[in-house]
């Protein structure tokens, strides 16, 4: 069964560091890993989407890569601010094409 | 533009009630989800509908039915109410149809409920 794990499960930096974020699932046998992000109270937001074929993929300050082979992904964030404190989720798709969650780091930029 | 609106917000039901959320989404997706989370935990996986008029369980499908009443509307029902049913509930939309691995989920802000 795929096992989703995130570490640390919160994590409080002072601002303009820059942070990665870990993810590591249990079976390699994965279509695509997501990152999301959920702010207190509020649905979660969709930030990057690596297929199982691809190594890292960008948005703005936000770099995510996979190793599928050991079952990890990072989530970089550079130069980060405050508006970036918010739990960040990763999930994996599995063969059943539904996605299996992870519990999330509460990510806290301090100004 | 909406996206995916829930009701309601925030919910209290006593031990044996029953209740309906509410899910409806305007990007025109294909398939629905219904999710759970728990305290310390991943979401979990309730329901899913791939396309209009199908219906799947997910991992966590005891206690809940869901209607799929149109390509907008999905609806998940507590037809008795526990207090392990106490959780936030997210609905989610994709323009997926069923097997691809592509697209992501666009989620609602969430129900939270409390089961006494």
């Amino acid at each position: 069964k795929q096992e989703v794990t995130q570490i640390p499960a919160a994590l409080s930096v002072p601002e303009g560091e820059n942070l990665v974020l870990n993810c590591s699932f249990t079976d390699s046998a994965i279509y695509n890993l997501q990152w999301f992000r959920q702010d207190p109270g509020k649905g979660l937001t969709s930030l990057l989407l690596i297929q199982s074929s691809q190594r890292e993929q960008t948005s703005g300050r936000l770099n995510a890569s996979l190793d599928k082979s050991s079952g990890r992904s990072t989530l970089y964030i550079a130069a980060s601010q405050p508006g970036d404190s918010a739990t960040y989720l990763c999930a994996v798709m599995d063969s059943n094409y539904q996605l299996i969650w992870g519990a999330g780091t509460k990510l806290i930029i301090k100004p | 533009n909406a996206g995916v609106t829930q009701t309601p917000k925030f919910q209290v039901l006593k031990t044996g009630q029953s209740m309906t959320l509410q899910c409806a989404q305007d990007m025109n997706h294909n398939s629905m989800y219904w999710y759970r989370q728990d305290p310390g935990m991943g979401l979990r996986l309730i329901y899913y509908s791939a396309s209009e008029g199908t219906t799947d369980k997910g991992e966590v499908p005891n206690g809940y039915n869901v209607s799929r009443l149109n390509k907008r509307e999905f609806s998940l029902r507590l037809e008795s109410a526990a207090p392990s049913q106490t959780s936030v509930y997210f609905c989610a939309s994709s323009e997926a149809l069923a097997g691809r691995s592509t697209d992501t989920q666009y989620f609602g802000p969430g129900t939270r409920l409390t089961v006494l």
